[in-house]
């Protein structure tokens, strides 16, 4: 039972445009959403949260958009950058169970 | 310092075979954390140690058997794998288990593991 869900394995954009990388769930529940980014033979390392009961947060060249009534979620890069290139994985956490789901990843590539 | 880290990088093993997987952090984190990754699936949560102890089991099989020996390291034992268990198994680390709310978890690079 997959409840985050990250549709696009893959995204490819030119660098100095933007990067939307999105993300839908499937409970409601949820508390927290969370971006973390991997390059290759490394772990994941943290990049941006939300509360749920935000809309929007934002730091540096990276914000997250939350749309709670389309369970959706999406995080943009402006603007994006080559060493930006790495895997995107999206989570989601609740406080009661304390269970974090992930997405599956979306790799993204950033072309010069 | 602020690594993760986790030795082997590579592991391949038999079906008989007994080993550990071996995590270490030196940032005073109360938390740590056993992860499971098979290609192009998200990482799923195996257990969770806080503050040593084991605060949750995420009805692992019996062959993975975690260890908290002290408050920077975590094992992960293996005995009698599967080849249905090969996947990189990725060690965290956070402040406690609160803060992984927050998205504060720090993540080893992991260790790709191979049954044979």
């Amino acid at each position: 039972d997959q409840q985050v869900k990250q549709n696009s394995p893959s995204l490819s954009v030119q660098e100095g445009r933007i990067s939307i990388l999105n993300c839908d769930y499937t409970n409601s529940m949820f508390d927290y959403f969370l971006w973390y980014k991997k390059y290759p033979a490394e772990g994941p390392t943290f990049l941006i949260s939300i509360s749920s009961i935000k809309d929007k947060n934002e730091d540096g060249r990276f914000t997250v958009f939350l749309n709670k009534s389309a369970k959706h979620l999406s995080l943009h890069i402006v603007p994006s950058q080559p060493g930006d290139s790495a895997v995107y994985f999206c989570a989601a956490y609740t406080i009661n169970n304390n269970d974090m789901r992930f997405g599956a990843g979306t790799r993204l590539t950033v072309k010069p | 310092d602020t690594e993760v880290t986790q030795t082997p990088k590579h592991l391949v093993m038999g079906m008989t075979n007994k080993k550990s997987l071996k995590c270490e952090q030196h940032m005073g984190h109360r938390a740590m954390y056993w992860y499971k990754q098979k290609a192009k699936k998200p990482p799923e949560l195996m257990f969770v140690y806080s503050y040593e102890k084991l605060s949750i089991n995420e009805s692992v099989p019996s062959r993975f058997s975690p260890e908290c020996p002290n408050s920077s390291l975590l094992n992960l034992h293996l005995h009698a794998l599967q080849p249905e268990d090969s996947a990189l198994y990725l060690c965290a680390s956070s402040q406690d288990r609160w803060d992984r709310v927050r998205g504060k978890l720090f993540f080893g690079s992991g260790t790709q593991l191979s049954v044979l």
